[in-house]
């Protein structure tokens, strides 16, 4: 069945050091993914997608790379700021209509 | 431009109990999405509603139904309630064009049931 998963569940950085969360999928029809950041008391929060014909997308801060061979997502952030702070979850999404399906989570938590 | 919004933020409510959860989409979005997400847990997708009618569905038993309106707000309404329906419930919205369409979050209604 479909599934999302994350090699690691909790990520302590250095403020200023950059941050790389991973992200596992299996399903190989996912043509559609999504980084989203989950502050304490909130909803997540967008913050990058990327569709499956690129292999990397860079916003403020913000790369994800893709990796279609191995099923592999990566959020990579520059600087890692203690506003950064939060869970970071991966969503993957199949053929148009369905819906996405959520990993379990990273919690970032960034060291003065 | 108002986000998604939800209310209640917080409901407290005893076993066997029914509760109505409500969203209003963004501005300019069509479609809701609920998702159920128990603490420590990634979103789990309970349904979405477009044009008014439930789209898909996830794992979740008919206990869990919804409604959409006319100006695309939505009710997510559970019934019999169990102690492990206790849980973060979120609302999310988009716009039902092409193949990437992002889902923007409200902030949720913690549900406790007692």
């Amino acid at each position: 069945g479909e599934s999302v998963g994350l090699h690691l569940p909790t990520l302590s950085v250095q403020e200023g050091d950059n941050s790389i969360i991973n992200c596992a999928y299996s399903n190989s029809a996912s043509d559609y993914f999504i980084w989203y950041k989950q502050e304490s008391g909130k909803g997540p929060q967008f913050i990058i997608d990327i569709r499956s014909n690129m292999d990397k997308r860079q916003g403020q801060r913000v790369t994800v790379l893709l990796n279609k061979t191995v099923k592999h997502l990566s959020l990579q952030i520059a600087a890692t700021q203690p506003g950064d702070s939060a869970v970071y979850f991966c969503a993957e999404k199949g053929n148009y209509g369905q819906n996405f399906v959520f990993g379990p989570g990273t919690r970032l938590s960034v060291l003065p | 431009d108002a986000g998604v919004t939800q209310s209640p933020t917080h409901l407290i409510k005893t076993r066997g109990q029914q509760v109505t959860l409500r969203c209003s989409p963004k501005s300019g979005h069509d479609t809701v999405s609920w998702y159920q997400q128990a603490l420590g847990q990634g979103p789990q997708f309970i349904f979405q509603y477009y044009e008014e009618e439930e789209r898909q569905r996830g794992n979740f038993p008919d206990r869990f139904s919804g409604h959409q309106f006319p100006n695309y707000s939505s009710e997510l309404n559970v019934n019999a309630l169990l102690l492990g329906d206790s849980a973060l419930y979120l609302c999310a919205s988009s716009l039902r064009t092409g193949r990437t369409e992002k889902l923007f979050f409200g902030s949720g209604t913690q549900l406790s049931v007692l």
